[in-house]
């Protein structure tokens, strides 16, 4: 099936330090990623949209040049927290969709498990 | 705008019991839903989805139907375990914004032997 691996899977960090997520399709090909924060007991929130080769689409809300997203590869999307402080604690998950030829924009996104990120 | 809502948890049932999640949508055009599971300390994985309206989707002894005339997608199990704990998520995507998926606000489950 299709696998999505996110490293680190726990960070622990001293306040004022950047902070980088790997979120990598490891079976197929995925032109659109999707970074999310779940706060504990709470659902998702969708952070960013990042697509393969161009800006990352940014909700509402959401400070982008907090918050840096790279999509340089079809497999790879990262996501650097910087200077991270105490509120940017919290639950992060990336998912991806496949990419299938004819298959349109509706197949399932597939979800990595999460980096559990601590700022001291 | 687009929107999932989901009954609030956590739903406490013994083994073997039957289960069912509520989950109603508000949508523009035609989303796909889903429900996705979170074990604890893990990402989500995708249970089932359906496409399209009177879609069944199944998997692992759990089902839910796209009732497009009541905007729900409820998740039901005839017979629940211990190791179906877990919070399940209810969730459909936006066909005009790459797909992207919104999400319930999430249900705990917790199964007692």
């Amino acid at each position: 099936g299709a696998v999505v691996s996110q490293h680190p899977s726990r960070v622990i960090c001293k306040s004022g330090t950047s902070v980088k997520i790997e979120c990598r399709s490891l079976d197929f090909q995925a032109t659109t990623m999707f970074w999310y924060r779940q706060f504990p007991k709470q659902s998702l929130m969708l952070m960013a949209t990042s697509n393969e080769g161009s800006k990352a689409t940014y909700e509402q809300g959401v400070e982008k040049d907090k918050f840096l997203i790279n999509h340089a590869s079809l497999t790879l999307s990262t996501l650097t927290v910087t200077s991270a402080h105490p509120e940017d604690s919290s639950f992060y998950i990336c998912s991806a969709r496949p990419q299938f030829p004819g298959m349109g924009e509706n197949q399932p996104q597939h979800f990595g498990d999460g980096t559990r990120l601590s700022i001291l | 705008g687009n929107s999932v809502t989901q009954m609030e948890g956590p739903v406490t049932l013994s083994e073997e019991a039957f289960l069912t999640i509520n989950c109603t949508y508000t949508a523009t055009g035609y989303p796909s839903l889903f429900w996705y599971v979170q074990y604890p300390g893990e990402g989500l994985q995708l249970l089932l989805k359906a496409t399209k309206a009177d879609d069944k989707g199944s998997n692992k002894g759990f089902e839910a139907t796209y009732r497009k005339e009541t905007t729900s997608f409820h998740l039901e199990k005839g017979s629940v375990q211990v190791s179906d704990s877990a919070v399940y998520f209810c969730a459909l995507s936006d066909p005009g914004g790459y797909n992207k998926l919104i999400f319930g606000a999430g249900t705990r489950l917790a199964v007692h032997p």
